[in-house]
């Protein structure tokens, strides 16, 4: 099992810049969740989605963030255009329904991608 | 989902064991306890969760008070490579599948 791969582990881009951060979620996982860690914030959720399709998106700053999930084994949030207050670490999860009723029982984070937008 | 309080920081030292408390007052029958630890510059990662009695895993044992409103993770036999952030949570079961990070409390292991 080699985990939730997230790529690339650090970026570095200039305000204005598109920024396409990549998610791997564990093979047979059937939700996926982006996570946004900051000291101020703390760990917020972003968006999850569930068989590939967005079921909670409140957590998305505004509209320069956007997320995709083309199929099961890929995931893609995309910031258009970034701005310094984008400079965070960005995680990825995903979990399966294997719980009582269907339910998620934990989640399985990858090593985030470290944003820093100048 | 309720509300969970944890202190800031704590220390334990190495090969002692290790109980940080959270206070949970609102929780509701259909909520669960669980746990999270995020080690420095890494995801955080499950660790165990309960609804009200206590559970053990290899990793850590959760203990649920009777009225379920705090519980206690116990690690108990803390080495250095448990020093992290510890998240308390708590999740409607049955709810949404948002899982919302607390501030933690940051275990140190003191060598």
């Amino acid at each position: 099992d080699a985990g939730v791969i997230q790529s690339p582990r650090h970026e570095v881009t200039e305000m204005g810049q598109e920024v396409t951060l990549r998610c791997k979620p564990i093979s047979g996982h059937d939700y996926l969740f982006w996570y946004r860690q900051t000291m101020m914030r703390g760990l917020e959720l972003l968006i999850y989605f569930n068989n590939n399709v967005p079921i909670d998106d409140s957590g998305m700053p505004e509209d320069r963030f956007s997320a995709k999930m083309p199929n099961a084994s890929f995931s893609t949030l995309k910031i258009q255009p970034s701005e310094p207050r984008d400079s965070a670490v960005y995680f990825c999860a995903s979990s399966s329904s294997l719980g009582a009723a269907g339910t998620i029982v934990s989640l399985h984070f990858g090593n985030g991608t470290r944003l820093t937008v100048t | 989902d309720a509300k969970t309080t944890q202190p800031p920081s704590m220390d334990c030292a190495e090969g002692r064991a290790a109980n940080l408390p959270c206070n949970h007052s609102t929780i509701s029958g259909n909520e669960y306890v669980y746990w999270y630890r995020q080690i420095h510059s890494q995801g955080p990662q499950y660790i165990i969760h309960g609804l009200k009695n206590n559970e053990t895993n290899e990793m850590a044992s959760l203990i649920i008070t009777e009225d379920r409103k705090s519980s206690t993770l116990i690690l108990p036999h803390a080495t250095l490579r448990d020093t992290a952030v510890y998240y308390c949570i708590v999740r409607d079961y049955f709810g949404n599948e948002k899982l919302t990070f607390g501030t933690g409390t940051r275990l140190t292991i003191i060598p």
